[in-house]
């Protein structure tokens, strides 16, 4: 079935070590995203790829990156986790401004 | 920019009843409305998409309605089931790719 893959599905890193969340999707989607969902939170924009062009929200820090080398894969690198950056990272696809598909979503505890 | 809002923040039900949420937007220029369900810790699994030109969209149980000139939308359920327990979310495209977001309302349905 087509979907929307990421991994880990938990992790755990340390305060101030790099981690690296991936995603893929199998819907050939020209539109990739990234969220943020904290504990009884809206999810919360942090970026999203229109093909290659790379669209960064104004409140997005510094400490978060991404790099989406071909259209199936997208990676959210945050380069010195806090305390605060513990939450579940949501991706997500679309063919345009149709329908988002979601995958399940990564855990990141930041201990 | 854009405030998406649902009512009620939570509802607990006896099952077979027939719900209605509500998800009201400031920003009438939007471009889709989509309902989606979280179950816990999970990601979001997509359940109607609105197209700006449409009125209502049907699947199943779940009928949704979008007023773009109020700034609503609602998600009536129909016979509610415990397996319908999960956080529904609304979410407004108002162009560009950037969806906006709702808080959420938590749904439980008791047998």
């Amino acid at each position: 079935d087509a979907m929307v893959i990421q991994n880990p599905r938990y992790q755990v890193t340390q305060f101030g070590k790099p981690v690296t969340l991936s995603c893929s999707q199998t819907l050939n989607h020209n539109v990739m995203y990234w969220y943020q969902q904290k504990s009884s939170q809206a999810p919360k924009l942090l970026f999203h790829y229109y093909d290659k062009d790379f669209n960064n929200e104004a409140d997005t820090p510094d400490n978060f990156q991404s790099r989406r080398p071909n259209t199936s894969f997208c990676f959210l690198d945050i380069r010195s986790p806090g305390l605060g950056d513990a939450a579940m990272y949501l991706c997500a696809t679309s063919k345009g401004s149709y329908e988002q598909y979601f995958g399940p979503g990564t855990r990141l505890t930041v201990t | 920019k854009q405030e998406v809002t649902q009512i009620p923040a939570a509802l607990s039900v006896p099952e077979g009843e027939n719900l209605v949420l509500n998800c009201s937007f400031t920003d009438s220029a939007i471009y889709n409305l989509q309902w989606f369900r979280q179950d816990p810790g999970k990601g979001l699994t997509s359940l109607l998409l609105i197209q700006s030109s449409q009125r209502e969209q049907t699947s199943g149980r779940l009928n949704a309605s979008l007023d773009k000139s109020s700034g609503r939308s609602t998600l009536y359920i129909a016979a509610s089931q415990p397996g319908d327990s999960a956080t529904y979310l609304c979410a407004v495209e108002g162009g560009s790719y950037i969806p906006t977001f709702g808080r959420g309302t938590s749904l439980i349905v008791h047998p």
